[in-house]
């Protein structure tokens, strides 16, 4: 079971839309579309953002959207906001009832 | 409105066995819904998740954790737990207790996380 693949960093002005990728195998991200994605402030708890690959939960932005093409998956934010600042993780289910994280992203608002 | 909260030592010795409470309130999980989850992260790096139990007691572990991981859970004290033995200072991280959203693929709510460290 290895981590799911996600880029160090990425960074955009306010306004400006980005994309965070998650790339999996075909045991986990490419098998189905339990996906979620978590943000996460410094010193604070992650919190879901999107759940079953492009779901997102009550309360949270319509600014954040999630998709999925084969191995990968991917978080869009859009209209960036300076509050985006923070640490994203994907993570996916990786069969009999296991679970595996991303490495992480983390988002610089410039 | 549920939500968890960890408690257990900060400090734990090479060798030893680092056990943790997860304690839930706002809510029953005497519940065939409820399934409870161990998360840990070490500092400055990123998410690893450790397992998940049932309300009824069936469990689920990270292959890689499984030879030194249990997680039980009390319902009567509505709280679940992690024991993890033989512990080293890789095992130094915030361990997080969250509700396992199965069959749904989230974790939420998460507890605020507690720092264990893992050093003489």
């Amino acid at each position: 079971q290895s981590a799911l693949t996600q880029p160090a960093s990425v960074s955009g002005s306010p306004g400006q839309s980005i994309t965070i990728s998650c790339t999996g195998s075909s045991s986990d991200v490419g098998s189905h579309n339990l996906v979620s994605w978590y943000q996460q402030h410094p010193g604070k708890a992650p919190k879901v953002i999107i759940d079953e690959v492009s779901e997102r939960p009550s309360g949270v932005s319509d600014r954040f959207s999630g998709s999925k093409s084969g191995n990968t998956a991917s978080l869009t934010i859009s209209g960036l906001q300076a509050e985006d600042e923070a640490s994203y993780y994907c993570c996916s289910y990786a069969g009999m009832h296991t679970w595996v994280f991303g490495g992480g992203t983390k988002v610089t608002v410039l | 409105q549920l939500q968890l909260q960890e408690s257990g030592p900060g400090l734990v010795k090479p060798s030893e066995t680092l056990s943790l409470t997860c304690i839930v309130s706002g809510g029953s999980i005497r519940s065939d819904t409820y399934y409870g989850a161990w998360i840990r992260q070490p500092p400055g790096k990123g998410l690893e998740w450790i397992g998940t139990i049932s309300y009824s007691g069936t469990t689920y572990y990270n292959p890689s954790l499984k030879s030194r991981v249990t997680i039980s859970v009390d319902t009567s004290k509505n709280q679940f737990y992690l024991k993890l033995t033989s512990v080293t200072p890789a095992d130094t991280a915030v361990y997080y207790c969250a509700k396992d959203g199965h069959p749904a693929p989230w974790f939420d709510p998460w507890g605020q996380g507690t720092l264990v460290t893992v050093s003489p």
